[in-house]
Protein backbone atom coordinates (compact mmCIF):
# COMPACT_ATOMS: atom_id res chain seq x y z
CA UNK A 1 0.00 0.00 0.00
CA UNK A 2 1.31 3.55 -1.03
CA UNK A 3 1.67 5.77 1.89
CA UNK A 4 1.47 8.92 0.08
CA UNK A 5 0.25 9.00 -3.47
CA UNK A 6 -0.23 11.37 -6.27
CA UNK A 7 -1.71 11.38 -9.54
CA UNK A 8 -0.91 11.70 -12.37
CA UNK A 9 2.67 11.44 -12.03
CA UNK A 10 3.59 13.50 -15.16
CA UNK A 11 1.79 16.25 -16.89
CA UNK A 12 2.35 17.56 -20.43
CA UNK A 13 0.06 21.04 -21.09
CA UNK A 14 -0.05 24.01 -23.04
CA UNK A 15 0.50 27.27 -21.39
CA UNK A 16 -2.78 28.97 -20.11
CA UNK A 17 -4.61 26.00 -19.33
CA UNK A 18 -5.60 25.24 -15.68
CA UNK A 19 -4.63 21.43 -13.95
CA UNK A 20 -4.97 19.65 -11.16
CA UNK A 21 -3.01 17.34 -9.12
CA UNK A 22 -4.44 15.17 -6.63
CA UNK A 23 -2.71 13.54 -3.20
CA UNK A 24 -3.55 11.10 -1.07
CA UNK A 25 -2.21 9.69 1.91
CA UNK A 26 -3.07 6.76 4.03
CA UNK A 27 -1.04 7.02 7.43
CA UNK A 28 -3.66 9.28 9.36
CA UNK A 29 -1.35 11.90 9.16
CA UNK A 30 -2.61 15.75 10.31
CA UNK A 31 -0.77 17.39 8.25
CA UNK A 32 -0.06 17.41 4.72
CA UNK A 33 2.45 19.49 2.16
CA UNK A 34 3.11 20.70 -0.94
CA UNK A 35 6.63 21.42 -2.31
CA UNK A 36 7.92 22.04 -5.77
CA UNK A 37 11.08 20.75 -7.37
CA UNK A 38 12.99 22.86 -9.90
CA UNK A 39 15.44 21.80 -12.62
CA UNK A 40 18.27 22.71 -10.30
CA UNK A 41 16.41 20.34 -7.82
CA UNK A 42 15.58 22.24 -5.51
CA UNK A 43 12.94 21.70 -3.12
CA UNK A 44 10.88 24.73 -1.70
CA UNK A 45 7.99 24.06 0.46
CA UNK A 46 4.37 25.99 -1.42
CA UNK A 47 1.75 25.09 1.30
CA UNK A 48 0.97 23.57 4.40
CA UNK A 49 -1.82 21.86 5.74
CA UNK A 50 -2.62 21.22 9.32
CA UNK A 51 -6.08 19.32 9.71
CA UNK A 52 -7.56 20.78 6.27
CA UNK A 53 -6.69 24.20 7.86
CA UNK A 54 -3.71 26.19 5.79
CA UNK A 55 -0.71 26.70 7.77
CA UNK A 56 1.99 27.78 5.47
CA UNK A 57 1.71 30.24 2.30
CA UNK A 58 5.11 30.20 0.76
CA UNK A 59 4.20 33.76 -1.11
CA UNK A 60 3.15 31.13 -3.94
CA UNK A 61 1.39 32.69 -7.06
CA UNK A 62 -2.63 32.73 -6.36
CA UNK A 63 -2.67 31.06 -9.49
CA UNK A 64 -2.14 27.94 -7.19
CA UNK A 65 -4.93 26.77 -4.81
CA UNK A 66 -4.67 23.57 -2.36
CA UNK A 67 -7.69 22.35 -1.62
CA UNK A 68 -8.19 19.89 1.47
CA UNK A 69 -11.79 18.18 1.65
CA UNK A 70 -10.59 16.27 4.74
CA UNK A 71 -6.92 15.56 6.65
CA UNK A 72 -6.14 12.44 4.02
CA UNK A 73 -6.16 14.95 1.14
CA UNK A 74 -4.33 17.29 -0.30
CA UNK A 75 -4.99 18.74 -3.80
CA UNK A 76 -3.49 21.50 -5.75
CA UNK A 77 -5.13 23.35 -8.42
CA UNK A 78 -3.16 25.17 -10.83
CA UNK A 79 -5.09 28.08 -12.99
CA UNK A 80 -3.45 30.04 -16.11
CA UNK A 81 -0.13 27.40 -16.32
CA UNK A 82 3.08 29.47 -17.26
CA UNK A 83 6.16 28.34 -18.36
CA UNK A 84 8.29 28.82 -15.10
CA UNK A 85 5.53 26.08 -13.43
CA UNK A 86 7.12 23.79 -15.47
CA UNK A 87 8.76 21.15 -12.42
CA UNK A 88 8.28 18.22 -10.02
CA UNK A 89 5.36 18.54 -7.50
CA UNK A 90 5.76 16.62 -4.48
CA UNK A 91 3.01 16.22 -2.04
CA UNK A 92 4.34 15.03 1.54
CA UNK A 93 2.88 14.29 5.10
CA UNK A 94 3.58 14.19 8.53
CA UNK A 95 1.95 13.03 11.71
CA UNK A 96 1.72 16.50 13.21
CA UNK A 97 3.01 19.85 12.27
CA UNK A 98 6.11 19.93 15.25
CA UNK A 99 10.03 20.12 14.09
CA UNK A 100 10.66 16.63 15.11
CA UNK A 101 8.57 15.02 13.03
CA UNK A 102 9.07 13.57 9.65
CA UNK A 103 7.57 14.12 6.16
CA UNK A 104 6.82 11.23 4.14
CA UNK A 105 6.75 12.15 0.43
CA UNK A 106 4.83 10.97 -2.64
CA UNK A 107 7.32 9.73 -5.80
CA UNK A 108 5.98 13.26 -7.71
CA UNK A 109 3.97 14.58 -10.47
CA UNK A 110 6.07 15.79 -13.32
CA UNK A 111 4.33 18.96 -14.99
CA UNK A 112 6.09 20.14 -18.29
CA UNK A 113 4.07 22.93 -19.68
CA UNK A 114 4.81 23.93 -23.27
CA UNK B 1 14.91 31.70 9.72
CA UNK B 2 15.97 28.68 9.03
CA UNK B 3 18.60 27.29 6.52
CA UNK B 4 20.48 24.29 5.13
CA UNK B 5 23.75 24.75 3.01
CA UNK B 6 24.98 21.55 1.48
CA UNK B 7 28.41 22.93 -0.12
CA UNK B 8 29.27 20.07 -2.69
CA UNK B 9 26.32 20.01 -5.95
CA UNK B 10 28.05 16.57 -7.19
CA UNK B 11 30.22 13.91 -5.81
CA UNK B 12 31.94 11.33 -7.67
CA UNK B 13 33.54 7.74 -5.62
CA UNK B 14 34.23 4.51 -6.25
CA UNK B 15 32.42 1.25 -5.43
CA UNK B 16 33.53 0.09 -2.21
CA UNK B 17 35.06 3.61 -1.04
CA UNK B 18 33.93 5.57 1.90
CA UNK B 19 31.63 8.46 1.62
CA UNK B 20 31.04 12.12 3.12
CA UNK B 21 28.55 14.28 2.66
CA UNK B 22 28.65 17.75 4.03
CA UNK B 23 25.65 19.71 5.50
CA UNK B 24 25.53 22.70 7.66
CA UNK B 25 23.00 24.44 9.22
CA UNK B 26 21.34 27.70 10.65
CA UNK B 27 19.06 27.04 13.60
CA UNK B 28 17.55 29.32 16.33
CA UNK B 29 16.93 26.71 18.71
CA UNK B 30 17.51 22.89 19.03
CA UNK B 31 17.85 21.90 15.69
CA UNK B 32 16.27 18.57 14.30
CA UNK B 33 18.25 17.33 11.10
CA UNK B 34 17.34 14.85 8.68
CA UNK B 35 19.31 13.35 5.75
CA UNK B 36 16.55 11.96 2.77
CA UNK B 37 17.45 10.17 -0.31
CA UNK B 38 16.25 10.82 -4.01
CA UNK B 39 16.66 7.97 -5.76
CA UNK B 40 15.94 8.99 -10.11
CA UNK B 41 12.11 9.87 -10.97
CA UNK B 42 11.26 8.73 -7.10
CA UNK B 43 10.27 10.90 -4.27
CA UNK B 44 12.36 11.42 -0.97
CA UNK B 45 12.68 8.79 1.11
CA UNK B 46 14.02 9.65 5.21
CA UNK B 47 17.88 7.77 5.97
CA UNK B 48 18.51 8.94 9.32
CA UNK B 49 16.86 12.26 11.92
CA UNK B 50 18.31 13.38 14.68
CA UNK B 51 16.29 15.04 17.35
CA UNK B 52 18.43 14.67 20.70
CA UNK B 53 20.83 12.59 22.68
CA UNK B 54 23.85 10.13 20.79
CA UNK B 55 25.18 12.68 18.27
CA UNK B 56 25.72 9.71 15.84
CA UNK B 57 22.97 8.45 14.77
CA UNK B 58 22.19 5.07 12.48
CA UNK B 59 19.94 4.99 9.46
CA UNK B 60 18.99 2.70 6.60
CA UNK B 61 21.34 1.33 4.12
CA UNK B 62 24.16 1.61 6.34
CA UNK B 63 24.14 5.03 6.75
CA UNK B 64 25.53 7.08 10.02
CA UNK B 65 25.45 10.61 10.54
CA UNK B 66 26.89 13.16 13.07
CA UNK B 67 25.40 16.23 14.71
CA UNK B 68 28.58 18.85 15.74
CA UNK B 69 26.65 21.57 17.59
CA UNK B 70 29.92 23.71 17.49
CA UNK B 71 30.15 23.43 13.99
CA UNK B 72 26.54 23.71 13.21
CA UNK B 73 27.31 20.51 10.99
CA UNK B 74 25.18 17.12 10.53
CA UNK B 75 27.39 15.45 7.85
CA UNK B 76 26.59 11.68 6.83
CA UNK B 77 28.80 8.91 6.19
CA UNK B 78 28.64 5.52 4.94
CA UNK B 79 31.92 3.29 4.87
CA UNK B 80 31.53 1.25 1.52
CA UNK B 81 29.54 2.61 -0.91
CA UNK B 82 27.51 0.25 -3.46
CA UNK B 83 26.89 1.21 -6.82
CA UNK B 84 22.94 1.56 -5.79
CA UNK B 85 23.70 4.23 -3.54
CA UNK B 86 23.83 6.63 -6.73
CA UNK B 87 21.26 9.49 -5.94
CA UNK B 88 20.22 13.00 -5.11
CA UNK B 89 20.95 13.39 -1.16
CA UNK B 90 18.81 16.42 0.92
CA UNK B 91 20.17 17.48 4.15
CA UNK B 92 17.29 19.33 6.63
CA UNK B 93 15.97 21.27 8.79
CA UNK B 94 12.64 20.87 11.11
CA UNK B 95 11.50 24.12 11.84
CA UNK B 96 7.84 24.58 13.49
CA UNK B 97 5.26 24.16 10.61
CA UNK B 98 7.56 23.10 8.00
CA UNK B 99 10.93 21.49 7.10
CA UNK B 100 13.63 23.34 4.78
CA UNK B 101 15.66 21.66 2.43
CA UNK B 102 19.20 21.87 1.48
CA UNK B 103 20.17 22.53 -2.33
CA UNK B 104 21.14 18.54 -2.57
CA UNK B 105 24.20 16.49 -3.45
CA UNK B 106 23.81 14.33 -6.43
CA UNK B 107 26.38 11.27 -5.80
CA UNK B 108 27.76 9.27 -8.96
CA UNK B 109 29.43 6.38 -8.18
CA UNK B 110 31.80 4.60 -10.20
CA UNK B 111 32.86 1.05 -10.48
Amino acid sequence: DTAVSQTPKYLVTQMGNDKSIKCEQNLGHDTMYWYKQDSKKFLKIMFSYNNKELIINETVPNRFSPKSPDKAHLNLHINSLELGDSAVYFCASSRNQGQSTEAFFGQGTRLTVV
Amino acid sequence: AQSVTQPDIHITVSEGASLELRCNYSYGATPYLFWYVQSPGQGLQLLLKYFSGDTLVQGIKGFEAEFKRSQSSFNLRKPSVHWSDAAEYFCAVGGYQKVTFGTGTKLQVIP
